[in-house]
């Protein structure tokens, strides 16, 4: 069963610019979460999204916004880049169907923001 | 609110030596707890769950944890440390809910 994944793995882009990344979830699963990791803040909780509706959203500003189509694959926007989302983004799915349960992680895309 | 600290930053052992890594939580309800792993570069990888069964969880690779409800404690143990356990490990509690509270991380450092 092939694993979650995400495109593209290594991003760098300027301040201001946007950047969308995306996640294809596990098959069969409906939920898909987006995490922030760096080093100052550790592993922060972006939002959560169940079968094409945010169904949980961490606290992060509004340039954070997210998406899932039909098929449970989802994309993250990041609208007017900072220094500060300098970050490993982390998709992680689950099927969802239960309060928070194992979830499976991507192997993350690196954003550089200069 | 939950919320869960991992006692150590760094813990440093040699191969052949037992591992412990410590993980205090705080929560309002009965939570689930989770230990995961992360190798460089990598995404995260599950390593035990506790769902209030058995207090001591085994997971993979001899890794296991034991649940103290008294102590607010989940703390990872494994007998005899490999080079490939070199990793970030994170303990998550989750209370009930859709959105887990990650701990900050412990970095495990392996010597030969």
């Amino acid at each position: 069963k092939a694993g979650v994944t995400q495109t593209p793995r290594y991003l760098i882009k300027t301040r201001g610019q946007q950047v969308t990344l995306s996640c294809s979830p596990i098959s069969g699963h409906r939920s898909v979460s987006w995490y922030q990791q760096t080093p100052g803040q550790g592993l922060q909780f972006l939002f959560e999204y169940f079968s094409e509706t945010q169904r949980n959203k961490g606290n992060f500003p509004g340039r954070f916004s997210g998406r899932q189509f039909s098929n449970s694959r989802s994309e993250m926007n990041v609208s007017t880049l900072e220094l500060g989302d300098s970050a490993l983004y982390l998709c992680a799915s689950s099927t969802g169907l239960e309060r928070y349960n194992e979830q499976f992680f991507g192997p993350g895309t690196r954003l550089t923001v200069l | 609110a939950q919320s869960v600290t991992q006692l150590d930053s760094h813990v440093s052992v040699s191969e052949g030596t037992p591992v412990l890594l410590r993980c205090n939580y705080s929560s309002s309800y009965s939570p689930s707890l989770f230990w995961y792993v992360q190798h460089p570069n990598k995404g995260l990888q599950l390593l035990l769950k506790y769902t209030s069964a058995a207090t001591l969880v085994k997971g993979i690779n001899g890794f296991e944890a034991e649940f103290k409800k008294s102590e607010t404690s989940f703390h990872l143990t494994k007998p005899s440390a490999h080079m490939s356990d070199a990793a970030e490990y994170f303990c998550v509690v989750s209370p009930g809910s859709y959105i887990p509270t990650f701990g900050r991380g412990t970095s495990l450092i392996v010597h030969p």
